[in-house]
Parts: C-alpha cells; sequence; structure tokens
C-alpha cells in the first residue's frame, strides 16, 4: 500500500515533443504529490507538486494532472527540450498522518532523454 | 545560498570498516532525513530526524546509525559497511511538513 508505481522506465522524446511520465498509489491517506527531477551526480530538486484538492497544476512547461478516482497522476514536458534530460521521480506523501514530516515515499524513477 | 551540503562528495570504505558521512544544512529546518538511494533505483527513506527526535523506518538495517548533534548537522554511521551498502546516500529537510529539499548526495564505494 505504500508503493508509488512510476512508467514508463525510460522515454526517448524529440526536441519540442511532449512527454508524459504517470504514477499510480494505492494508499488513499497520501495528500502531497511533487514531482522531483535529478541529474546525473545531484540530488534531486523539486519541480512541481500537487494537492488532492485540484486536479492539475501548471507552471511554466511542466503541469501535473490528477486523478483522485483513479489514483493515478502524471508529469506533461512541454515543448521538451535537452536540457530536460533528466532522471523524473514521482513520490507521494501523508502530510495529515506523517508526524508532522513529508516522508517521501518515491517511485522507480523514468530515465528522459530529449533529443535534438 | 541557503542550502543542504554533504560532504564528502564520494567516499570509498573497506569492507567492514565504519564510515561516516556528514550533512550541514543552512535551511534552519527542524526535520533531516537521510536516504539511500541505490543505481537505477528509487531513493529509500532510512530514518529522519525530527528536532532531536530519532525516527527508524522499521526496514532499516541494525548496520545503519545516524547522529544530530544540532539543529545544522547530521551524521549517517555505518557500522560495518557490506557491499551491498555501496549506493548514493542523500540528505534531506524540510520544515515540517514543508518542502523537501535534498543535497547532492554522497557515493559511498566499498572494496
Amino acid at each position: 500500500q505504500q508503493q508509488v508505481k512510476q512508467s514508463p522506465q525510460s522515454l526517448i522524446v524529440q526536441k519540442g515533443g511532449i512527454s508524459i511520465i504517470n504514477c499510480a498509489y494505492e494508499n488513499t491517506a497520501f495528500d502531497y504529490f511533487p514531482w522531483y527531477q535529478q541529474f546525473p551526480g545531484k540530488g534531486p530538486a523539486l519541480l512541481i507538486a500537487i494537492r488532492p484538492d485540484v486536479s492539475e497544476k501548471k507552471e511554466g512547461r511542466f503541469t501535473i494532472s490528477f486523478n483522485k478516482s483513479a489514483k493515478q497522476f502524471s508529469l506533461h514536458i512541454m515543448d521538451s527540450q535537452p536540457g530536460d534530460s533528466a532522471t523524473y521521480f514521482c513520490a507521494a506523501s501523508s502530510l495529515r498522518v506523517g508526524g508532522a514530516t513529508n516522508k517521501l515515499i518515491f517511485g522507480t524513477g523514468t530515465l528522459l532523454a530529449v533529443q535534438p | 545560498d541557503a542550502m543542504v551540503i554533504q560532504n564528502p562528495r564520494y567516499q570509498v570504505t573497506q569492507f567492514g570498516k565504519p564510515v561516516t558521512l556528514s550533512c550541514s544544512q543552512t535551511l534552519n529546518h527542524n526535520v533531516m532525513y537521510w536516504y539511500q538511494q541505490k543505481s537505477s533505483q528509487a531513493p529509500k527513506l532510512l530514518f529522519h530526524y525530527y528536532d532531536k527526535d530519532f525516527n527508524n523506518e522499521a526496514d532499516t538495517p541494525d548496520n545503519f546509525q545516524s547522529r544530530r548533534p544540532n539543529t545544522s548537522f547530521c551524521f549517517l554511521d555505518i557500522r560495518s559497511p557490506g557491499l551491498g551498502d555501496a549506493a548514493m546516500y542523500l540528505c534531506a529537510t524540510s520544515r515540517d511538513v514543508g518542502v523537501v529539499h535534498f543535497g547532492s548526495g554522497t557515493r559511498l564505494t566499498v572494496v
């Protein structure tokens, strides 16, 4: 129940295309869903996050779509650029019952390569 | 810039020889986390400190310990590293349930 399932494992997109990464969860106590971007040799960096009271959040070229009934959420990267090539992790946590902490459960990651 | 700093970036240790990884933060966050990330896998939470209170994850091996002498610093001690402990170790911080900020990690090699 604590798992977050992420797909695809890897993704190749042409420059200017749309990259889509999907995640699914089982634990209905999860109420915070961030996406992290990780470049080789670096720690994950927060990209965008969503709470379940909204179905979509957009920040620049990055959009999270959230489907509470299906327990799924996805990251869309519009106009993908070579500089977006990185590993993307979805994550989930339960802020209400997490003991005043933000203990993230991560998906398995998606290696995105944007070809010029 | 306020940040999470991990030292060293790369650490090589011998099988069975105790090793300590360091983390410091200038964010003044009250929660500090240690994650283990093996190659091509998701980061996995080992334990966290809420202020001075230590909280171990149920499946974290006893071989892993941690110390937090003050708000700014946190250490990860591996008492007897095995080959299976080779990984990237990530320190992270948050203010309560706020955004989690990660350091760049320490890549541990066990020889």
